[in-house]
């Protein structure tokens, strides 16, 4: 069983820090990482991806990824209290990912004011 | 815009009635997939499709059927719908399988009385 592991939360981080998100993943054969944000009753967006050792920069976000720990990662600088949403992990697995990404069950983040 | 299109929005139905949901992208994307979403179970995929006419079980394909006869549209179809089938239902689509991550529709949320 490939499973992408979360903690639920609630992550609670004041209004301007650093929110710090993680993921693990139990498939070592693993490809491609992604991060969506999901707002409560909307479908999730895609906000970073990753497919190599090391850290990705985007604005206010960095994806962190270690593949011999099979740990990846995401912060969120000078965090907005619109970054208060539940962010999935998702995983390519080993085989190319013909049967689709899995997922974690999410983090809830909330950025507190 | 590119985007993908889910309808309806919501649905509320009796058991038994069979229902329709329907997905349509205009980005001209090979796969297409169907995920449910369920508290403290996260999402998991009921059915995929690498391309018009290939269609594979996901995860939960139970009491579901899928079809792919033209390559943006991509339908959900619950012949007897019951109460376990009460979710929050997302249609994705994906450029060149799913190395990019998915783009989600803005999903159905169905209720099965």
């Amino acid at each position: 069983q490939k499973e992408v592991e979360q903690n639920s939360g609630p992550l609670s981080v004041p209004e301007g820090a650093i929110a710090s998100l993680n993921c693990t993943y139990s498939d070592r054969g693993s490809q491609s990482f992604f991060w969506y944000r999901q707002y409560s009753g909307k479908s999730p967006e895609l906000i970073m991806s990753i497919y190599s050792n090391g850290d990705k920069e985007d604005g206010r976000f960095t994806a962190q990824l270690n593949k011999a720990s099979q740990y990846v990662s995401l912060l969120i600088r000078d965090s907005q209290p619109s970054d208060s949403a539940t962010y999935l992990c998702a995983v390519i697995p080993s085989g190319g990912g013909a049967d689709g990404l899995t997922f974690g069950k999410g983090t809830h983040l909330i950025i507190q004011p | 815009e590119a985007q993908v299109t889910q309808n309806p929005r919501y649905l509320i139905t009796v058991t038994g009635k069979k229902l329709t949901v329907t997905c349509s992208q205009n980005m001209n994307h090979e796969y297409m997939s169907w995920y449910r979403q369920d508290p403290g179970l996260g999402l998991r995929q009921i059915y995929y499709s690498m391309n018009v006419e290939v269609t594979d079980k996901g995860d939960v394909p139970e009491g579901y059927k899928v079809s792919r006869k033209e390559k943006r549209n991509f339908p959900l179809i619950l012949e007897s719908p019951s109460p376990n089938q009460t979710s929050l239902y997302f249609c994705a689509s994906s450029f060149r399988g799913t190395a990019y991550g998915y783009t989600f529709g803005s999903g159905t949320r169905l209720t099965v009385v």
